[in-house]
C-alpha cells in the first residue's frame, strides 16, 4: 500500500515481557517519528528519525523504550520489561524530508495493552 | 515542554451547520500548525496546516484562522457533514519540526 504501515494492529502482553512494534513508512520518506497515545489522549513524541540516525530521542518515558531504524526505512519500537502503564496506541508517522512545512502521514498505531 | 491545549472537550452540531474548534497554545515562539483528524481505530489524518507568518488559511470546507496576540488557533468547518465526525486534534512543530505538540483533542458528533 501507499501509506504508513504498522503491526502488529494489537497486541496483548503479560507484565514483564519484551514486546517489538513495527512501523514501515511511506517509501522514500527520510523522517519517521513514533508517538505514544493514551486513550482519550493526543499523541505524545516519542522519538524521531532522519533516515537511519536517531535525532531525537527526548519523549522516551524511560530506558526500558528503544527504537531503531538501521537501514533508514522500516523501523521497530521496543520495549523491555513492560509495566501497565505502557498500555496504549503507539502511532508511527513519516514526512517526506526533513524540517519544513512537511505534513506527517501516520499509521493506524499499534494497541499494545500489558495484562 | 509547549503546552497546546483545547477549550472544549466535545462539541456537537446539526448537520449543515458551521462548526468551530479552539486550541490554545503556550509557546509565542512556535512557527508552524497543524490540525489532524481521527477517527475511530485510524491514525490522525491531516486537515490543514498554516505557518506563523499567516493568520488565515482556506481549504476545501476548512479554514484555519491563527491569532499570535492571544496564541489561539480555530479551526472552521463549513457545512459540517457526519463523515466530519471524529476527534480534531491541534498540533505545534517545535525542535525545527522535528517533534510535533498535539492537543487532548475535541470530539466533534455532527446530529443528522
Amino acid at each position: 500500500g501507499a501509506g504508513v504501515s504498522q503491526s502488529p494492529r494489537y497486541k496483548v502482553a503479560k507484565r514483564g515481557q519484551d514486546v517489538a512494534l513495527r512501523c514501515d513508512p511511506i517509501s522514500g520518506h527520510v523522517s519517521l517519528f513514533w508517538y505514544q497515545q493514551a486513550l482519550g489522549q493526543g499523541p505524545e513524541f516519542l522519538t524521531y528519525f532522519q533516515n537511519e540516525a536517531q535525532l531525537d530521542k527526548s519523549g522516551l518515558p524511560s530506558d526500558r523504550f528503544f527504537a531503531e531504524r538501521p537501514e533508514g526505512s522500516v523501523s521497530t519500537l521496543k520495549i523491555q520489561r513492560t509495566q501497565q502503564e505502557d498500555s496504549a496506541v503507539y502511532l508511527c508517522a513519516s514526512s517526506l524530508t526533513t524540517g519544513g512545512e512537511q505534513p506527517q502521514h501516520f499509521g493506524d498505531g499499534t494497541r499494545l495493552s500489558i495484562l | 515542554g509547549e503546552s497546546v491545549g483545547l477549550h472544549l472537550p466535545t462539541l456537537s452540531v446539526q448537520e449543515g451547520d458551521n462548526s468551530i474548534i479552539n486550541c490554545a497554545y503556550s509557546n509565542s515562539a512556535s512557527d508552524y500548525f497543524i490540525w489532524y483528524k481521527q477517527e475511530s481505530g485510524k491514525g490522525p489524518q491531516f486537515i490543514i496546516d498554516i505557518r506563523s507568518n499567516m493568520d488565515k488559511r482556506q481549504g476545501q470546507r476548512v479554514t484555519v484562522l491563527l491569532n499570535k496576540t492571544v496564541k489561539h488557533l480555530s479551526l472552521q468547518i463549513a457545512a459540517t457533514q457526519p463523515g466530519d465526525s471524529a476527534v480534531y486534534f491541534c498540533a505545534e512543530a517545535g525542535d525545527n519540526f522535528n517533534k510535533f505538540y498535539f492537543g487532548s483533542g475535541t470530539k466533534l458528533n455532527v446530529k443528522p
